[in-house]
C-alpha cells in the first residue's frame, strides 16, 4: 500500500542552524501539507501546497519557514534559523484531488530537536 | 476561526467497558476526521465523516457526526487494551485545498 515517507526520522541541530526536512508524498497525490506537534500537544497546521505554490499557511509559518517541491517526488520544509521552540515532531501529509473525502495521509514524522 | 474541542482529554477505562469521546467544533465544517496516534508514531486515519448523520463503525469503534450540533462522537464498545492510544478529531477548514484543525486529543488508557 502506498505511503508517505519522511527523512530523517530524527534531526538534532543547534539553535540558529538551518534544517531541511524531507517528505515523499504518495505518488498520485496533488496536495501536500506540513503539520507540527510539540511534545504532548495537539497537531498544528503549518502550510498547504498545490501546483507548486503555497495555498494556505498558518501564523506559525513565518519568514523562517519555506517549502519547496524540488522535483517530481520530494516535498521539503526548510527552517532557516532554528529556535528552541521549533523543537517538535513535523508531519508531512498528502491527499489526492479525486474523491470527496480528501482524506489526508500522514507520514511517520521527523522529530526535530533544537539545542 | 474554526476551533475544535475534545473531551475528555484523558480517559482511563477498564477492559470491557463502553465510553464516548466528544468532539465539538465552532464553525461550519463539512468534514470530520478521526485519527489514532500511538506513542512516538504517526497519525493513523480511522474515520472520515462527510455528512450530517453519518455513522461509521470499525470493530469496537463507532463514529458519528451531527453537523447541526457541530458535534462528532467516537464511541468505544467493550474496550480492550489494544485500543490504548491518543485519539484526535480534526475538522476540515477551507476549500478544496483546505487543511485540518485538530482537537487536543484524548489519551485513552485501557486497563485489564
Amino acid at each position: 500500500e502506498p505511503e508517505v515517507t519522511q527523512t530523517p526520522s530524527h534531526q538534532v541541530t543547534q539553535m540558529g542552524q538551518e534544517v531541511i526536512l524531507r517528505c515523499v508524498p504518495i505518488s498520485n497525490h496533488l496536495y501536500f501539507y506540513w503539520y507540527r506537534q510539540i511534545l504532548g500537544q495537539k497537531v498544528e497546521f503549518l502550510v498547504s501546497f498545490y501546483n507548486n505554490e503555497i495555498s494556505e499557511k498558518s501564523e506559525i509559518f513565518d519568514d523562517q519557514f519555506s517549502v519547496e517541491r524540488p522535483d517530481g517526488s520530494n516535498f521539503t520544509l526548510k527552517i532557516r534559523s532554528t529556535k528552541l521552540e521549533d523543537s517538535a515532531m513535523y508531519f508531512c501529509a498528502s491527499t489526492s484531488l479525486a474523491g470527496l473525502n480528501n482524506e489526508q495521509f500522514f507520514g511517520p514524522g521527523t522529530r526535530l530537536t533544537v539545542l | 476561526e474554526l476551533k475544535v474541542e475534545q473531551n475528555p482529554l484523558f480517559l482511563s477505562m477498564q477492559e470491557g467497558k463502553n465510553y464516548t469521546i466528544y468532539c465539538n467544533y465552532s464553525t461550519t465544517s463539512d468534514r470530520l476526521y478521526w485519527y489514532r496516534q500511538d506513542p512516538g508514531k504517526s497519525l493513523e486515519s480511522l474515520f472520515v465523516l462527510l455528512s450530517n448523520g453519518a455513522v461509521k463503525q470499525e470493530g469496537r469503534l463507532m463514529a458519528s457526526l451531527d453537523t447541526k450540533a457541530r458535534l462528532s462522537t467516537l464511541h468505544i464498545t467493550a474496550a480492550v487494551h489494544d485500543l490504548s492510544a491518543t485519539y484526535f478529531c480534526a475538522a476540515y477548514y477551507g476549500g478544496s485545498q483546505g487543511n485540518l484543525i485538530f482537537g487536543k486529543g484524548t489519551k485513552l488508557s485501557v486497563k485489564p
